[in-house]
């Protein structure tokens, strides 16, 4: 399978821990996206990178969130000291901008659950 | 601040009937492109809209792209079960292309 690929797929944790995730893009794929979603609500933007650049973050994004694309390959997201309304689905979705073209393929997501 | 807005929030329909969503831009679009997302599944891509007055039609599905490329819509004719869950527009604003997302659509087909 080549699609965009998260790990964990689930995640609960104690509040005030710290958790990361993996995104796995789709080969070749020039940007990489991340996106909070909660239940009944629409993607969420949190930030985004074009090869290994961070390029915009989104400014409700608190510093406790930080992403990294070290290679232009895959991507990490961290959440320190987590809090109860981090509970959400964390998805990953990448893409490769030619033109004006820039689909959007997502990953199955990482479903964040924080007691 | 750039938004996409989408209605209505929530659409119940008997099987068989027809359903449309809107989206409506505060800005000229660049392009608009229409996403599903099944109940418990993850966004994915139906299509894209370039051009003013655009209208694309996958089998039952009917994507329109206004003059102004500022709103678009996605008509579905004779609703099937398959055709549940949640209908999201997302428009890209910039030259960078970054998608400004909606609030999608639910479609509930009523039991």
């Amino acid at each position: 399978d080549t699609g965009v690929s998260q790990n964990p797929r689930h995640k609960i944790t104690k509040r005030g821990q710290n958790v990361t995730f993996r995104c796995d893009p789709i080969s070749e794929h020039n940007r990489l996206y991340w996106y909070r979603q909660t239940l009944g609500q629409g993607p969420e933007f949190l930030t985004y990178f074009q090869n290994e650049a961070q390029l915009e973050k989104s400014r409700l994004l608190s510093d406790r969130f930080s992403a990294e694309r070290p290679k232009g390959s895959f991507s990490t997201l961290e959440i320190q000291r987590t809090e109860q309304g981090d509970s959400a689905m964390y998805l990953c979705a990448s893409s490769f901008l030619t033109g004006a073209t820039d689909t959007q393929y997502f990953g199955p997501g990482t479903r964040l659950t924080v007691l | 601040g750039q938004q996409v807005m989408q209605i209505p929030q929530y659409q119940h329909v008997q099987e068989g009937e027809d359903f449309t969503t809107y989206c409506n831009s505060s800005t000229t679009l660049s392009n608009i492109q229409w996403y599903k997302q099944r109940p418990g599944g993850h966004p994915v891509f139906l299509i894209q809209l370039v051009k003013s007055g655009e209208v694309k039609k996958q089998k039952r599905l009917t994507f329109q792209f206004g003059e102004a490329k500022k709103n678009s819509s996605l008509h579905i004719t004779a609703t099937q079960t398959t055709d549940v869950g949640t209908y999201f527009c997302a428009g890209a604003m910039d030259s960078n292309y970054q998608l400004i997302w909606g609030a999608g659509t639910k479609l509930i087909i009523k039991p």
